[in-house]
Protein backbone atom coordinates (compact mmCIF):
# COMPACT_ATOMS: atom_id res chain seq x y z
CA UNK A 1 0.00 0.00 0.00
CA UNK A 2 1.13 3.54 -0.53
CA UNK A 3 1.71 5.72 2.70
CA UNK A 4 0.90 9.12 2.76
CA UNK A 5 2.87 10.95 5.40
CA UNK A 6 1.42 14.67 5.60
CA UNK A 7 2.89 17.25 7.70
CA UNK A 8 2.99 19.26 9.67
CA UNK A 9 0.04 18.12 11.27
CA UNK A 10 -1.37 21.29 12.80
CA UNK A 11 -0.41 24.94 12.06
CA UNK A 12 -1.38 28.22 13.52
CA UNK A 13 -0.52 30.94 11.11
CA UNK A 14 -1.52 34.77 11.24
CA UNK A 15 -4.22 36.42 8.35
CA UNK A 16 -2.08 36.70 5.22
CA UNK A 17 0.62 34.33 5.98
CA UNK A 18 1.98 31.86 3.17
CA UNK A 19 1.03 28.74 4.55
CA UNK A 20 2.67 25.67 3.30
CA UNK A 21 1.53 21.69 3.86
CA UNK A 22 3.57 18.99 2.59
CA UNK A 23 2.58 15.19 1.91
CA UNK A 24 5.30 12.68 1.09
CA UNK A 25 3.97 9.08 -0.77
CA UNK A 26 5.75 5.46 0.16
CA UNK A 27 6.23 4.84 -3.51
CA UNK A 28 6.17 7.14 -6.83
CA UNK A 29 2.94 7.97 -7.93
CA UNK A 30 3.17 10.55 -10.55
CA UNK A 31 0.90 13.09 -10.41
CA UNK A 32 -2.27 11.16 -8.78
CA UNK A 33 -3.02 12.89 -5.59
CA UNK A 34 -5.35 15.25 -4.56
CA UNK A 35 -6.17 17.72 -1.98
CA UNK A 36 -9.27 18.19 -0.13
CA UNK A 37 -10.36 20.49 2.26
CA UNK A 38 -12.72 19.77 5.31
CA UNK A 39 -14.01 22.61 7.52
CA UNK A 40 -15.47 21.31 10.89
CA UNK A 41 -18.70 19.27 10.48
CA UNK A 42 -18.79 19.72 6.61
CA UNK A 43 -17.98 16.89 3.43
CA UNK A 44 -14.50 17.02 2.46
CA UNK A 45 -13.97 19.64 -0.79
CA UNK A 46 -11.78 18.77 -3.49
CA UNK A 47 -9.39 21.78 -3.76
CA UNK A 48 -6.55 20.25 -6.30
CA UNK A 49 -6.36 17.45 -8.75
CA UNK A 50 -3.57 15.84 -10.68
CA UNK A 51 -1.07 17.26 -8.19
CA UNK A 52 -1.40 21.34 -9.67
CA UNK A 53 -4.83 21.47 -11.48
CA UNK A 54 -7.33 24.21 -9.02
CA UNK A 55 -10.71 22.80 -9.14
CA UNK A 56 -13.70 24.95 -10.57
CA UNK A 57 -14.71 27.35 -7.89
CA UNK A 58 -11.48 27.29 -5.52
CA UNK A 59 -9.85 30.45 -5.11
CA UNK A 60 -6.51 31.24 -7.03
CA UNK A 61 -4.77 31.71 -3.87
CA UNK A 62 -4.49 27.64 -3.12
CA UNK A 63 -2.11 26.35 -5.53
CA UNK A 64 -0.56 22.22 -5.45
CA UNK A 65 2.68 21.67 -6.79
CA UNK A 66 5.41 18.37 -6.71
CA UNK A 67 5.36 15.10 -8.30
CA UNK A 68 7.17 11.27 -7.76
CA UNK A 69 7.00 10.98 -4.12
CA UNK A 70 6.67 14.51 -2.44
CA UNK A 71 3.67 17.01 -3.25
CA UNK A 72 2.41 20.41 -1.72
CA UNK A 73 -0.27 22.11 -0.85
CA UNK A 74 0.24 25.85 -0.61
CA UNK A 75 -2.16 28.73 0.90
CA UNK A 76 -0.42 32.09 -0.72
CA UNK A 77 -2.66 34.51 1.52
CA UNK A 78 -4.72 32.58 4.72
CA UNK A 79 -8.15 33.71 4.94
CA UNK A 80 -10.18 33.43 8.23
CA UNK A 81 -12.49 30.85 6.18
CA UNK A 82 -9.56 29.23 5.62
CA UNK A 83 -9.57 27.92 8.50
CA UNK A 84 -10.19 23.73 8.14
CA UNK A 85 -8.38 20.11 8.26
CA UNK A 86 -6.55 19.56 4.98
CA UNK A 87 -5.67 16.12 3.43
CA UNK A 88 -3.76 15.00 0.91
CA UNK A 89 -4.74 11.57 -1.49
CA UNK A 90 -3.37 8.72 -3.95
CA UNK A 91 -5.58 8.01 -6.45
CA UNK A 92 -2.57 6.08 -8.44
CA UNK A 93 -3.07 2.62 -6.96
CA UNK A 94 -6.01 0.86 -4.76
CA UNK A 95 -6.03 1.27 -1.92
CA UNK A 96 -6.56 5.21 -2.48
CA UNK A 97 -4.78 6.04 0.59
CA UNK A 98 -5.14 9.89 2.80
CA UNK A 99 -2.57 11.55 4.77
CA UNK A 100 -3.20 11.57 8.17
CA UNK A 101 -4.27 15.38 7.84
CA UNK A 102 -3.22 19.03 8.64
CA UNK A 103 -5.11 21.60 11.07
CA UNK A 104 -4.92 24.85 9.85
CA UNK A 105 -6.02 27.68 12.50
CA UNK A 106 -5.60 31.40 12.52
CA UNK A 107 -3.26 32.59 15.25
CA UNK B 1 -26.16 19.15 -10.57
CA UNK B 2 -24.71 15.84 -9.31
CA UNK B 3 -25.54 14.54 -6.05
CA UNK B 4 -25.01 11.64 -3.24
CA UNK B 5 -27.74 11.41 -1.10
CA UNK B 6 -27.25 8.74 1.85
CA UNK B 7 -29.38 7.15 4.38
CA UNK B 8 -29.42 8.31 7.89
CA UNK B 9 -28.07 7.74 11.03
CA UNK B 10 -27.76 4.17 12.40
CA UNK B 11 -26.95 2.76 16.16
CA UNK B 12 -26.31 -0.76 15.96
CA UNK B 13 -24.69 -3.13 19.07
CA UNK B 14 -21.62 -4.95 18.87
CA UNK B 15 -21.77 -8.24 16.09
CA UNK B 16 -24.52 -6.84 14.13
CA UNK B 17 -24.40 -5.27 10.72
CA UNK B 18 -25.17 -2.40 8.83
CA UNK B 19 -26.31 -1.39 5.47
CA UNK B 20 -25.78 1.93 4.31
CA UNK B 21 -27.75 3.32 0.86
CA UNK B 22 -26.59 6.07 -1.68
CA UNK B 23 -28.74 7.39 -4.10
CA UNK B 24 -27.20 9.16 -7.34
CA UNK B 25 -29.13 11.88 -9.31
CA UNK B 26 -28.11 14.60 -11.61
CA UNK B 27 -25.62 11.98 -14.02
CA UNK B 28 -25.45 8.86 -15.87
CA UNK B 29 -25.34 6.13 -13.07
CA UNK B 30 -23.44 3.46 -14.54
CA UNK B 31 -20.29 5.46 -16.08
CA UNK B 32 -18.81 6.88 -12.76
CA UNK B 33 -17.26 4.43 -10.09
CA UNK B 34 -18.54 5.13 -6.68
CA UNK B 35 -16.18 4.91 -3.74
CA UNK B 36 -17.05 4.44 0.58
CA UNK B 37 -14.64 5.92 2.95
CA UNK B 38 -15.22 6.58 6.62
CA UNK B 39 -13.80 8.42 9.26
CA UNK B 40 -13.69 8.07 12.84
CA UNK B 41 -14.19 10.82 15.29
CA UNK B 42 -11.89 13.64 15.14
CA UNK B 43 -9.82 11.39 12.99
CA UNK B 44 -8.84 11.07 9.02
CA UNK B 45 -10.06 9.54 5.92
CA UNK B 46 -9.89 5.88 5.60
CA UNK B 47 -10.85 3.98 2.37
CA UNK B 48 -13.41 1.12 2.33
CA UNK B 49 -13.53 0.05 -1.47
CA UNK B 50 -15.26 0.75 -4.13
CA UNK B 51 -17.89 -0.49 -6.98
CA UNK B 52 -18.18 -0.25 -10.55
CA UNK B 53 -21.86 0.28 -11.30
CA UNK B 54 -21.56 -0.65 -14.60
CA UNK B 55 -20.76 -4.08 -13.78
CA UNK B 56 -20.80 -4.94 -10.72
CA UNK B 57 -16.98 -5.03 -9.97
CA UNK B 58 -15.28 -4.23 -6.65
CA UNK B 59 -12.60 -3.37 -4.62
CA UNK B 60 -12.20 -4.01 -1.42
CA UNK B 61 -9.32 -2.70 1.28
CA UNK B 62 -7.59 -5.64 2.53
CA UNK B 63 -8.45 -4.54 5.95
CA UNK B 64 -12.78 -5.17 4.90
CA UNK B 65 -12.40 -7.84 3.23
CA UNK B 66 -14.63 -10.43 3.65
CA UNK B 67 -16.45 -8.12 6.13
CA UNK B 68 -17.43 -5.56 3.42
CA UNK B 69 -20.16 -6.00 0.16
CA UNK B 70 -20.79 -3.31 -2.31
CA UNK B 71 -23.73 -3.91 -4.19
CA UNK B 72 -25.68 -1.18 -6.41
CA UNK B 73 -29.75 -1.34 -7.75
CA UNK B 74 -29.42 0.45 -11.40
CA UNK B 75 -33.56 0.80 -10.95
CA UNK B 76 -33.22 3.16 -8.26
CA UNK B 77 -29.58 4.61 -9.03
CA UNK B 78 -28.60 3.63 -5.35
CA UNK B 79 -25.22 2.06 -3.88
CA UNK B 80 -24.90 0.17 -1.14
CA UNK B 81 -22.39 -0.66 1.21
CA UNK B 82 -22.85 -3.53 4.32
CA UNK B 83 -20.27 -4.09 6.44
CA UNK B 84 -20.64 -6.69 8.78
CA UNK B 85 -19.42 -7.77 12.68
CA UNK B 86 -19.29 -4.41 13.86
CA UNK B 87 -17.26 -3.57 16.89
CA UNK B 88 -16.48 -0.13 18.73
CA UNK B 89 -13.80 0.34 16.45
CA UNK B 90 -16.45 1.07 13.54
CA UNK B 91 -17.84 4.17 15.21
CA UNK B 92 -17.55 6.32 12.29
CA UNK B 93 -19.11 8.77 9.58
CA UNK B 94 -19.34 6.78 6.32
CA UNK B 95 -19.38 8.80 2.95
CA UNK B 96 -19.88 7.38 -0.36
CA UNK B 97 -18.07 9.42 -2.85
CA UNK B 98 -18.26 9.06 -6.99
CA UNK B 99 -15.17 8.92 -8.71
CA UNK B 100 -14.65 12.07 -10.83
CA UNK B 101 -13.59 10.92 -14.38
CA UNK B 102 -16.30 9.21 -16.30
CA UNK B 103 -14.89 5.45 -16.25
CA UNK B 104 -11.82 5.60 -14.85
CA UNK B 105 -10.74 3.98 -11.81
CA UNK B 106 -7.61 6.88 -11.07
CA UNK B 107 -9.87 9.56 -10.24
CA UNK B 108 -10.12 11.84 -7.07
CA UNK B 109 -13.51 12.14 -5.82
CA UNK B 110 -15.73 14.81 -6.62
CA UNK B 111 -18.87 14.96 -5.29
CA UNK B 112 -19.28 13.31 -1.33
CA UNK B 113 -22.69 12.20 0.09
CA UNK B 114 -22.98 14.11 3.19
CA UNK B 115 -21.82 11.35 5.37
CA UNK B 116 -24.01 8.41 7.58
CA UNK B 117 -22.75 8.44 11.25
CA UNK B 118 -22.79 5.06 12.28
CA UNK B 119 -22.77 4.16 15.98
CA UNK B 120 -21.88 0.97 17.35
CA UNK B 121 -22.40 0.64 20.96
CA UNK B 122 -23.64 -2.03 23.39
Amino acid sequence: DIQMTQSPSSLSASVGDRVTITCRSSQGMGNYVAWYQQKTGEVPNILIYGASTLQSGVPSRFSGSGSGTTFTLTISSLQPEDVATYFCQNYNSAPWTFGQGTKVEIK
Amino acid sequence: QVQLLQSGAELKKPGASVKVSCKASGYSFTRYYIHWVRQAPGQGLEWLGLINPRDVSTNYAQKFRGRVTMTRDTSTNTVYMELRSLTSDDTATYYCARGSLEGLIHSWFDPWGQGTPVTVSS
